[in-house]
């Protein structure tokens, strides 16, 4: 199985400061087909995950353009631009190139 | 509006069986994969299981290989997951999501399944 590996598990950021979650796979995501299926997904208290960026670097459907990833091969990165409050939660990677689906431990994002 | 609504959790003891339902609307069912995934209390998210569009094709993580099974009424846009010989390991709240490919992109509010005798 591919292992999800993000640091750090805990992000204390300030209101309008950047935040940056680390994500490295225990081998890489490039797919066959060319694509690597890497995504984010972001799960505020109480609510079910919520996808924010696939394939590395897509912005899915909704989700403001303060949420930005990149990376190749086994190292990824979120960076939130400026922290709103509503950022606060917990941030996931999750690896879909190969079964079975593996997912990050998580990063909880909280506001100092 | 994608919406996936999950029912069917329940308290069952160790070694009981127990049927998840999950009604999907919004969107054309029987175009597309999809999975359940399991969060156990305080932990992180799991993936559980994978069909595709006409339920020809299956996969599941080996933790739940031989025990659980899902399925999939694409005339009910409705997709099911049958949990047998449920171990205390198996609590969790679990979560259908609209495939995209392989990609869970839309997910549902999940329904608690609690082992416990």
């Amino acid at each position: 199985d591919i292992v999800m590996t993000q640091t750090p598990l805990s992000s204390p950021v300030t209101l309008g400061q950047p935040a940056s979650i680390s994500c490295r796979s225990s081998q890489s995501l490039v797919h066959s087909d060319g694509n690597t299926y890497l995504s984010w997904l972001q799960q505020r208290p109480g609510q079910p995950p919520r996808l924010l960026i696939y394939k590395i670097s897509n912005r899915f459907s909704g989700v403001p353009d303060r949420f930005s990833g990149s990376g190749a091969g086994t190292d990824f990165t979120l960076k939130i631009s400026r922290v709103e409050a509503e950022d606060v939660g917990v941030y996931y990677c999750m690896q879909a190139t190969q079964f079975p689906l593996t997912f990050g431990q998580g990063t909880k994002v909280e506001i100092k | 509006e994608v919406q996936l609504v999950e029912s069917g959790g329940v308290v069952v003891q160790p070694g009981g069986s127990l049927r998840l339902s999950c009604a999907a609307s919004g969107f054309t069912f029987d175009d597309y994969t999809m999975h359940w995934v399991r969060q156990a209390p305080g932990k992180g998210l799991e993936w559980v299981s994978l069909i595709s569009w006409d339920g020809g094709s299956t996969y599941y993580a080996d933790s739940v290989k031989g025990r659980f099974t899902i399925s999939r009424d694409n005339s009910k846009n409705s997709l099911y997951l049958q949990m047998n010989s449920l171990r205390t390991e198996d609590t969790a709240l679990y979560y259908c999501a609209k495939g995209n490919g392989l990609l869970p992109d839309y997910w549902g509010q999940g329904t608690l399944v609690t082992v416990s005798s």
